[in-house]
């Protein structure tokens, strides 16, 4: 089945304790991106990657890190996680950013609580 | 800045009925819009799609308008169901890899 799966689903932390949320599609997709949702505010995007190796920041990168070592799996890394982080994420997939492969597949979302 | 936003937070309509929800953006240079429906606990699900050379495109009990003059997008869905119940959002596409979605309207369906 194809799919974008992420894990943890849920997940409490302390402030300043490293975590690593991980993303994973299974639609041999070029494109993947990060999206934190919070009431009232819709989607942001947090970080994008092209292809493998090849990154980019979004509108929200500030307190993220993301990497592209393989073309499945694309990681979101809280090296210092803050109260103003608890969010619901979501990690996407789609073939390219050319016209026609835009359609973005979402994964399930994570659901992150700083304390 | 760029933005993409909704006239309305919430819908409430009658099982039946035709729904219309609309959204407003503001980067002329945006060439392709999708609508994303997100139901209670999972991530958002593509609806529809149209390309900036169009003003209209129908898919099944859905159409998207797209007036350029105006910036402005709307979903209509007809004989809206139950399991239209959902947030929907409206995402913008300027050609890169940046993709700007709405804050999204949450549609009620009452039977």
């Amino acid at each position: 089945e194809a799919q974008v799966t992420q894990n943890p689903r849920y997940l409490i932390t302390v402030t300043g304790k490293k975590l690593t949320v991980t993303c994973s599609q299974n639609m041999n997709h070029e494109y993947m991106s990060w999206y934190r949702q919070d009431p009232g505010l819709g989607l942001r995007q947090i970080y994008y990657s092209m292809n493998v190796e090849v990154t980019d920041k979004g509108d929200v990168p500030e307190g993220y890190k993301v990497s592209r070592k393989e073309k499945r799996n694309f990681p979101l890394i809280l090296e210092s996680p803050s109260p103003n982080q608890t969010s619901l994420y979501f990690c996407a997939s789609s073939l390219g950013g050319a016209a026609g492969q835009e359609t973005q597949y979402f994964g399930p979302g994570t659901r992150l609580l700083v304390l | 800045g760029e933005s993409v936003g909704l006239h309305l937070p919430t819908l409430s309509v009658q099982e039946g009925d035709n729904s219309i929800i609309n959204c407003a953006y503001s980067n002329s240079a945006s060439d392709y819009f999708i609508w994303y429906k997100q139901e209670s606990g999972k991530g958002p699900q593509f609806i529809i799609d149209i390309r900036s050379n169009m003003d209209k495109r129908q898919g099944q009990r859905v159409t998207v308008l797209l007036n350029k003059t105006v910036k402005h997008l709307s979903l209509q869905i007809a004989a809206t169901q139950p399991g239209d119940s959902a947030v929907y959002f409206c995402a913008e596409y300027t050609g890169g890899f940046k993709t700007i979605f709405g804050a999204g309207t949450r549609l009620f369906v009452k039977a």
